[in-house]
């Protein structure tokens, strides 16, 4: 799996509780904002994105909220299961073009059965 | 459909010496991205291409990184001479088109002793 030279934020959760990841992002012209998910020996895999003509949007147990006052994001993800134990990263893009995709520096999640 | 395939999975050289990283993406996708993560850190982008032309090599660190994809379809990136901070894992993404999400592979893990 992944090596940790610098510790990523590591949010542990109980299995079956609701997780809530946060991001801030930086480029206040992005318009478009997605979560990947990358588990161990994988790449990273899109689980929801999001427009900012939007401030929420759903997803099969998972949850995207985007607040552009504040250039904030976060993904919820109900029912935490062991399979969602994996590094989440926010990425912004601003839509159009050949812009390309910023990623963050990534949350780790732990899910506790 | 097969999905994005990137050779080796790993690879560990001694600084100074040279290494290629290949990256297959799927079939049909002009548009191809070179990321890398390194010391668990951010997924940091390298560079686009659109079919066999650089769109974008702003994130490539120097001149020791050279990314070529003749043809437009597969796509290499080679490090001459490797350096120990070369060290990170080596993502390649693909899409049909700028607006798509991003569809990556497992990475090549590169060690550079």
């Amino acid at each position: 799996g992944e090596s940790v030279g610098l510790h990523l934020p590591t949010l542990s959760v109980q299995e079956g509780d609701n997780s809530i990841i946060n991001c801030a992002y930086s480029n206040s012209a992005s318009d478009y904002f997605i979560w990947y998910k990358q588990e161990s020996g994988k790449g990273p895999q899109f689980i929801i994105d999001i427009r900012s003509n939007m401030d929420k949007r759903q997803g099969q147990r998972v949850t995207v909220l985007l607040n552009k006052t504040v250039k904030h994001l976060s993904l919820q993800i109900a029912a935490t299961q062991p399979g969602d134990s994996a590094v989440y990263f926010c990425a912004e893009k601003v839509a159009g073009g050949y812009q390309k995709v910023t990623f963050g520096t990534g949350t780790k999640l732990q899910v506790i059965p | 459909e097969a999905g994005v395939t990137q050779f080796p999975s790993h690879s560990v050289i001694e600084k100074g010496q040279t290494v290629t990283l290949r990256c297959d993406p799927i079939s049909g996708h002009d548009n191809l991205y070179w990321y890398r993560r390194v010391m668990g850190k951010e997924i940091k982008f390298l560079l686009h291409f659109v079919k066999e032309s650089k769109q974008d090599e702003s994130g490539m660190p120097n001149n020791r990184f050279l990314a070529e994809r003749t043809g437009g379809t597969y796509s290499t990136l080679k490090v001459q001479p490797a350096e120990l901070e070369d060290s990170g894992v080596y993502f390649c993404a693909s899409s049909h088109n700028t607006e798509d999400i991003l569809h990556f592979g497992n990475g090549t893990r590169l060690t550079v002793t």
